[in-house]
């Protein structure tokens, strides 16, 4: 399965709603669908598994949803900490674990 | 929550070998699937391996199977990353990662990460 993420980059002001796209290249369990969110210089941080629930310590702005083919995050309300990159990511088979390109979400 | 320190990175001529380790702390280490992901500078993560809780089991990127051996030792709480024939293209930021303990499954704790960069 190929994660195909949406768009490249997005250019938000603080405060506004960003909608990130994952699709993949064939039906999925949404039961395997996580997102991660990753900072300069530091290691990814979960944020959402099982499609839409969220980790432990993540604010309610962020939620998860999707089914089938296509997966979305939305960060509610930009805040300053939230530009960053954002990776989905499932299990299979072959490979085992796939990540998505990624989105960067960018002060615009 | 679990903090994850790796280390035995550095420069490293192609073709030859290199061991990665990561030590786990503050949590039961041995309940736990570890991964091996990488990522080069500027780029996407890359899934390199994964091991069960007790070692038993092993599964490999297609990338790096045959030339890259995950192992553990559970009494030192300690997690391994045996690399051989070292190419260009393995130079990456190499992460140790915690899988969560109860399904669903999602990587919940990751290190800082430790530098290779294979070069001539």
């Amino acid at each position: 399965v190929v994660l195909t993420q949406s768009p490249g980059t997005l250019s938000l002001s603080p405060g506004q709603r960003a909608t990130l796209s994952c699709r993949a290249s064939q039906a999925i369990s949404s039961h395997y669908l996580a997102w991660y969110q990753q900072k300069v210089g530091q290691g990814p941080r979960l944020l959402i598994f099982g499609a839409s629930t969220r980790a432990s310590g993540i604010p309610d702005r962020f939620s998860g949803s999707g089914s089938g083919t296509a997966f979305t995050l939305t960060i509610s309300r930009l805040e300053p900490e939230d530009f960053a990159v954002y990776f989905c990511q499932i299990y299979g088979t072959s490979p085992v674990v796939t990540f998505g390109p990624g989105t960067k979400v960018e002060i615009k | 929550q679990g903090l994850l320190v790796e280390s035995g990175g550095g420069v490293v001529r192609p073709g030859r070998a290199l061991t990665l380790s990561c030590e786990a702390t503050a949590f039961t280490f041995s309940s736990y699937t570890m991964h091996w992901v990488r990522q080069t500078p500027g780029q996407g993560l890359e899934w390199v391996a994964l091991i069960s809780g007790d070692g038993g089991t092993t599964y490999y990127a297609d990338s790096v199977r045959g030339r890259f051996t995950i192992s553990r030792d559970n009494s030192k709480n300690t997690l391994f990353l045996r690399m051989t024939g070292l190419r260009t293209e393995d130079s990456a930021i190499f992460f140790c990662a915690r899988d969560r303990l109860v399904a669903p499954a999602a990587i919940d704790s990751w290190g800082q990460g430790t530098l290779v960069t294979v070069s001539s």
